[in-house]
């Protein structure tokens, strides 16, 4: 399965509300989709799993939307550490598959 | 708390060999399976392999097959991945992760290691 995030980056500020978006070329079954949040020289952190369920210790302002191919992943109001680059991967098939990712810059 | 520690990444030649090691505490190692992920230089993320927990399934993307074995020793809580024949685009660095309820998404992740082919 290709993932295609958009948009491939994401310029706002702290504050804003940022929405990004991840297609899938066919039908991810039982919504397993994944969302990681990466930082310069770090590794990923899991955000977002089964679409919309929130991984352990991860804020509220982080929230996963979507079925099928189309999913979303939105944070409310941008902190200062979430810019970062942040992708979707997807789990309801082999070969495990992540879309190319989106960077969120600051404005 | 979970760690997991990478080592094994290095400068080689194109057609050399690597074993990668990644060192796992904080959790019983082997009820979950593992991964190795990979990153390219400025590139995005490349599911490479997995193992389940017991060690007897095995997985592998179609352009590292026949040339990277994925393994582990329990006894010592650590994932190894065996790489031979390397080539240029197999430059990255290297994250050994662990599957959350061998579901296929990823909970822990290592700080990676650097691997680069280049003659």
């Amino acid at each position: 399965i290709v993932l295609t995030q958009s948009p491939g980056t994401l310029s706002l500020s702290p504050g804003e509300r940022a929405t990004l978006s991840c297609r899938a070329s066919q039908t991810i079954s039982n919504n397993n989709l994944a969302w990681y949040q990466q930082k310069p020289g770090q590794a990923p952190r899991l955000l977002i799993y089964g679409a919309s369920s929130r991984a352990t210790g991860i804020p509220a302002r982080f929230s996963g939307s979507g079925s099928g191919t189309d999913f979303t992943l939105t944070i409310s109001r941008l902190e200062p550490e979430d810019f970062a680059v942040y992708y979707c991967q997807q789990y309801g098939s082999s070969p495990l598959s992540f879309g190319q990712g989106t960077k969120v810059e600051i404005k | 708390e979970v760690q997991l520690l990478e080592s094994g990444g290095a400068f080689v030649r194109p057609g050399g060999s690597l074993r990668l090691s990644c060192v796992a505490s904080g959790f019983t190692f082997s009820t979950y399976a593992m991964s190795w992920v990979r990153q390219a230089p400025g590139k995005g993320l490349e599911w490479v392999s997995a193992i389940s927990g017991s060690g007897g399934s095995t997985y592998y993307t179609d352009s590292v097959k026949g040339r990277f074995t994925i393994s582990r020793d329990n006894s010592k809580n650590t994932l190894y991945l065996q790489m031979n024949s390397l080539r240029a685009e197999d430059t990255a660095v290297y994250y050994c992760a662990r599957e959350r309820d061998s579901s296929g998404y990823f909970d822990d992740w290592g700080q990676g290691t650097l691997v680069t082919v280049s003659s």
